[in-house]
Parts: structure tokens; sequence; C-alpha cells
């Protein structure tokens, strides 16, 4: 029972270079989440997917764009990447509105 | 807009005692939840407990329980005979009414539990 799977687990970029995270859920969820956790700010949220078909943005959105390609599947992709995009990535989800939400391991992304 | 003040950078607790985590949201809506999540040092955010504001009990799972006072707008996390494993940093999240989970997370509080 896989729940959230993210790839990949580690990345360094370079400023300006371009990449995707992948997401896939196999809890027949309908709504997605990208989150990033910075040292003493929680988590953020950038965009979600409250189903299939919707995207829409969370508090922090600038510099990225998501792509909910099924239901099982939420992708976020950076661009162009900066310095201040450093950051772990976390991907979620969940069923309903009062049920939690479910976190994949996530993603250490780091830009140089 | 919602805000959750977890106000406790830091907590240091000694095996088989108590320990209250402390947490207040602010928000005009009647309906929210209230979520505590744990994060171990390997990173994973793992559920632990949650409240909704019309429950008439507080939650309970287990040694985690948490002590809702709606009036103060507080939802503390109280664990019970801490163990080693407990040491981890803890988020208290509050989901608006809007029928979607996008949980509002509070900068957290990293609890240590020494032998």
């Amino acid at each position: 029972n896989a729940g959230v799977t993210q790839t990949p687990k580690f990345q360094v970029l370079k400023t300006g270079q371009s990449m995707t995270l992948q997401c896939a859920q196999d809890m027949n969820h309908n709504s997605m989440y990208w989150y990033r956790q910075d040292p003493g700010m929680g988590l953020r949220l950038i965009y979600y997917s409250a189903s299939e078909g919707t995207t829409d943005k969370g508090e922090v959105p600038n510099g990225y764009n998501v792509s909910r390609l099924n239901k099982r599947e939420f992708s976020l992709r950076l661009e162009s990447a900066a310095p201040s995009q450093t950051s772990v990535y976390f991907c979620a989800s969940t069923g309903t509105a009062n049920s939690p939400l479910h976190f994949g391991n996530g993603t250490r992304l780091t830009v140089t | 807009a919602q805000k959750i003040t977890q106000t406790q950078p830091g907590m240091f607790v000694q095996e088989k005692e108590a320990v209250t985590l402390d947490c207040t949201y602010d928000t005009s809506d009647p309906s929210y939840g209230l979520f505590w999540y744990k994060q171990p040092s390997s990173g994973e955010m793992i559920f632990l407990i949650y409240q909704g504001s019309y429950d008439q009990q507080n939650a309970t799972e287990g040694r985690y329980s948490l002590n809702f006072q709606k009036a103060r707008k507080s939802a503390n996390l109280v664990i019970s005979a801490s163990q080693l494993g407990d040491s981890a940093m803890y988020f208290c999240a509050m989901r608006p009414p809007s029928g979607y989970s996008t949980l509002t997370f509070g900068k957290g509080t990293m609890l240590l539990v020494s032998p």
C-alpha cells in the first residue's frame, strides 16, 4: 500500500534550470496538494487540485506551475529555478474535507 | 484569512511525563477543523489527531489528546507518558470551511524527550 509517492527524493538544480516534481497517490483521493517547507516557516501551500480537472493557487504560487494529469497524478513544475526555491516539497492528498491529508515523503530541492 | 500560532519553538520533557504543546488559531468562520501532525527527523508527516469545531468532546487518539477551548481559540496537543520516539517537530494546522482541506500550518514546535 504505497499511499502518496513523490519522485525524486533529492534534486540539485542550477539557477535557471527547469524540472518537474512528480506525485502519485493510489488511495482514489479527489484532492491533491503541493506544499513547501522552509526552516521556521512551517508548511506553505503552493497549489492544490480539489478534483480532477481543476487547479488553484495557494499561498506561494509564484514561480510554479502544476498539472493534474489524472485522478492519481499531480505534478509541480519549476520553469526557471531560483535559489529562493530551495526547499523541501511535499505532495499530499485527501478524500474528503474532514479527512487528514496524507503526505508523501518529500523532495529535497537545492538550487545553486 | 486563517492564522495558526505555535508560540513554543522548542519544548523539553522527561520520558514518561506528560507534555502540552500550544496552538492558537484565528478565524471568523464558525466551521473549521484542526489537525496535529508529527514530523520526526526522518522527515515524513504523520497525522496524529483531528478536532472539528462542532465536536462536543475533545478528541483523543491513544496517548494523544486535544485540549480544545473554542472560546479561547486554542487547540493544545497533550501527549501523555512521553516516549523517546516522541522527539519530533509537531505542527498544528487548520482547515477552512471551504470544503477543501487546504490546511494552514503553524510554524511548529520541536519536542525533545530525554531519558
